[in-house]
């Protein structure tokens, strides 16, 4: 059974950082693309980041870009965002999803985990 | 980027009725297109893929249709545990992957 699992969410203080983190099980995670996709309280799904299987090819959005950092260890079957410089606009539930082998939606999600960025 | 525009925001509809949820691309997305299932405090879940290919698992009730700008959603026939947000996505023009901005399917 495919699973994908975070932690590392929690209250932070604008500017300052976090590191959440996907632990991946019942698949071969070496093979397969991952993303971090955020959902603001009350709104809609925005696509953060996209990781390689190889770790070759990284995209971020906009709005995170030069802030957050997608990195993933297959040996481990994890994958990470490091989120620095938070702003209290990156408040969402943040999940982990998987691309399948051919295709560039997401095939399984992770529960998310909740960052609050706020004084 | 490629903007996603769901219709209507909110969509009433009896148990039993036939709901139709529309989505619109900004550009054509060929059949890159998905469509997914949110429930209150879950995670989405991946109904249709490909515009009309239907996930392991998921009823035959959903059902995808379109391709270039213009894309559908239907359940056939609604029941209690369908009540939720649903939302496309395209995958054809990426970076960035977008989503639309939800349909919610209340009981009327």
């Amino acid at each position: 059974e495919v699973q994908l699992v975070e932690s590392g969410g929690g209250l932070v203080q604008p500017g300052g950082s976090l590191r959440l983190s996907c632990a991946a099980s019942g698949f071969t995670f070496s093979s397969y693309e991952m993303n971090w996709v955020r959902q603001a309280p009350g709104k809609g799904l925005e696509w953060v980041s996209y990781i390689s299987s190889s770790y070759s090819t990284i995209y971020y959005a906009d709005s995170v870009k030069g802030r957050f950092t997608i990195s993933r260890d297959n040996a481990k079957n994890s994958l990470y965002l490091q989120m620095n410089n938070l702003r209290a606009e990156d408040t969402a539930v943040y999940y982990c999803a998987r691309i399948p082998i051919v295709g560039g939606y997401f095939d399984y999600w992770g529960q998310g985990t909740l960052v609050t960025v706020s004084s | 980027e490629i903007v996603m525009t769901q219709s209507p925001a909110t969509l009433s509809v009896s148990p039993g009725e036939r709901a139709t949820l529309s989505c619109r691309a900004s550009q054509s997305v060929s059949s890159n297109l998905a469509w997914y299932q949110q429930k209150p405090g879950q995670a989405p879940r991946l109904l249709i893929y490909g515009a009309s290919t239907r996930a392991t698992g998921v009823p035959a009730r959903f059902s995808g249709s379109g391709s270039g700008t213009e894309f559908t959603l239907t359940i056939s026939s609604l029941q209690s545990e369908d009540f939720a947000v649903y939302y496309c996505q395209q995958y054809n023009n990426w970076p960035p992957l977008t989503f639309g901005g939800g349909t919610k399917v209340e009981i009327k």
